[in-house]
């Protein structure tokens, strides 16, 4: 078990909805971290958050969203969504240092209908 | 070209055998380099460290790392089928404002 809590496990929805998924670090972990994996591309960075700023930002489309809150969890809000928004999303966190590995959730599989 | 590339596989080996599995990147600037082993339906989990090149060692497990061939390599010694699973490199520059890269993953399957 790495420490780090992704809520819900699966979600399915329709086009257009709007959802949020939620992620708790590892206790003492200050920076969370946002993925998107699908076969086709991988492990995708989306974007990183430390003690509640904006760290890093990769290939985030404009209609997804986050945010760290004063308790260091994270949420991801995806909306208008798309049938190739289907995929799973990863939450990781890690201690912060540039240096720090990352620890993973197990995910929250979230499917557009 | 992407900036990290790996092989998909799969990869299939009997109980026992050595196991490598390997990366290639194109960015010079990586010097953080890590393995994840992610099973189905499970998030990836930490399996090795490195910074910059060298060798290191954690039970049959042993991580190689050249950067002047851009090239890192993982051995599983002795694979057991408890090592099936989908192995994703992953590497850092270390700079503050990027993230860990990762490859897509080559999935390996051990037959007892």
């Amino acid at each position: 078990d790495s420490g780090v809590t992704q809520t819900p496990k699966h979600l399915i929805t329709a086009t257009g909805q709007r959802v949020t998924l939620r992620c708790s670090p590892r206790s003492g972990d200050l920076s969370v971290y946002w993925y998107q994996q699908s076969l086709d591309q991988g492990l995708q960075f989306l974007i990183q958050y430390y003690n509640g700023e904006e760290r890093a930002k990769g290939n985030i489309l404009e209609r997804f969203s986050a945010q760290q809150f004063p308790d260091l969890h994270s949420e991801l809000n995806l909306s208008s969504l798309e049938l190739g928004d289907s995929a799973l999303y990863f939450c990781a966190s890690s201690q912060g240092g540039i240096s720090s590995p990352l620890h993973f959730g197990n995910g929250t599989r979230l499917t557009v209908t | 070209q992407k900036e990290v590339e790996q092989d998909p596989g799969p990869l299939s080996v009997p109980e026992g055998a050595i196991v490598s599995l390997n990366c290639t990147y194109s960015n010079s600037a990586f010097q953080y380099f890590m393995w994840y082993r992610q099973y189905s339906r499970k998030g990836p989990e930490l399996l090795m460290y490195t910074y910059s090149s060298g060798n290191k060692e954690d039970g049959r497990f042993t991580a190689q790392v050249d950067k002047s061939s851009k090239y890192i390599s993982l051995f599983i010694r002795d694979s057991q089928p408890s090592d099936s699973a989908t192995y994703l490199c992953a590497m850092s520059a270390g700079q503050a404002g990027t993230a860990l890269i990762f490859g897509k993953g080559t999935t390996l399957s051990v037959s007892s």
